[in-house]
């Protein structure tokens, strides 16, 4: 079945390093890749996404990369700040017109300050 | 507009009780999501709807009901609760067409003893 794969499963930085997140899906028909912030107690909110006919995709201090050809997708934050401790997680859309998107387990990021 | 809403945000059920999840948006979306989120697996789906009248099952549909009877509505059910239920229960919507983004609700967390 369609599988995503996320890594680290926790990471710590220092404020102000950059920290890097990355995810591998299995179905090579996915097309749609969001990242979503989940702060402690508080809802999943989408903070960047990227398609599948899109190599690179930035906003301010995060990025998102996609390799298709690897099947592999990327989240890197720049500049973290304490605000940015949370968990994120990626996920992937197959091809259908169901929307469902396959989440990876979910990376917990401390910033130190 | 308030977005998506659950209800209730926290309950505790003895095993083999059922209870009812609701999660309602105001904006209109013709898809709708059921997740649930235990530690270090993510959001895993359990049913979702494209449309008012319609519901599918989705990675971990076993235990559970829906319906959407009318389109601003999803009712997750659990006939007889284990405490393999235990959870955050997430309910997410999305509007039909190009835009993929999913709005998530507060979540319920659900204790079964």
């Amino acid at each position: 079945g369609e599988n995503v794969e996320q890594h680290p499963s926790t990471l710590s930085v220092q404020e102000g390093d950059s920290a890097v997140i990355k995810c591998t899906y299995s179905d090579s028909a996915s097309n749609y890749f969001p990242w979503y912030k989940q702060e402690l107690g508080k809802r999943p909110q989408l903070i960047i996404d990227i398609r599948s006919n899109v190599g690179e995709k930035k906003d301010q201090r995060i990025a998102v990369t996609l390799n298709k050809t690897a099947k592999h997708f990327s989240l890197h934050i720049t500049e973290t700040q304490p605000e940015d401790s949370a968990v994120y997680f990626c996920a992937a859309k197959g091809s259908s017109n169901t929307g469902k998107l396959i989440f990876g387990q979910g990376t917990t990021l401390q910033v130190k300050p | 507009n308030a977005g998506v809403t659950q209800t209730p945000k926290f309950r505790v059920l003895k095993t083999g009780q059922s209870m009812t999840l609701l999660c309602a948006q105001d904006m209109n979306h013709e898809y709708m999501y059921w997740y649930r989120q235990d530690p270090g697996m993510g959001l895993r789906l359990i049913h979702y709807s494209v449309g008012e009248g319609t519901t599918a099952k989705g990675e971990v549909p076993d235990g559970y009901n829906v319906s959407r009877l009318k389109k601003q509505n999803f009712l997750l059910g659990l006939e007889s609760a284990a405490p393999s239920q235990t959870s955050v229960y997430f309910c997410a919507s999305r509007v039909w067409g190009r835009r993929e983004t999913q709005y998530f609700g507060p979540g319920t967390r659900l204790l079964v003893l």
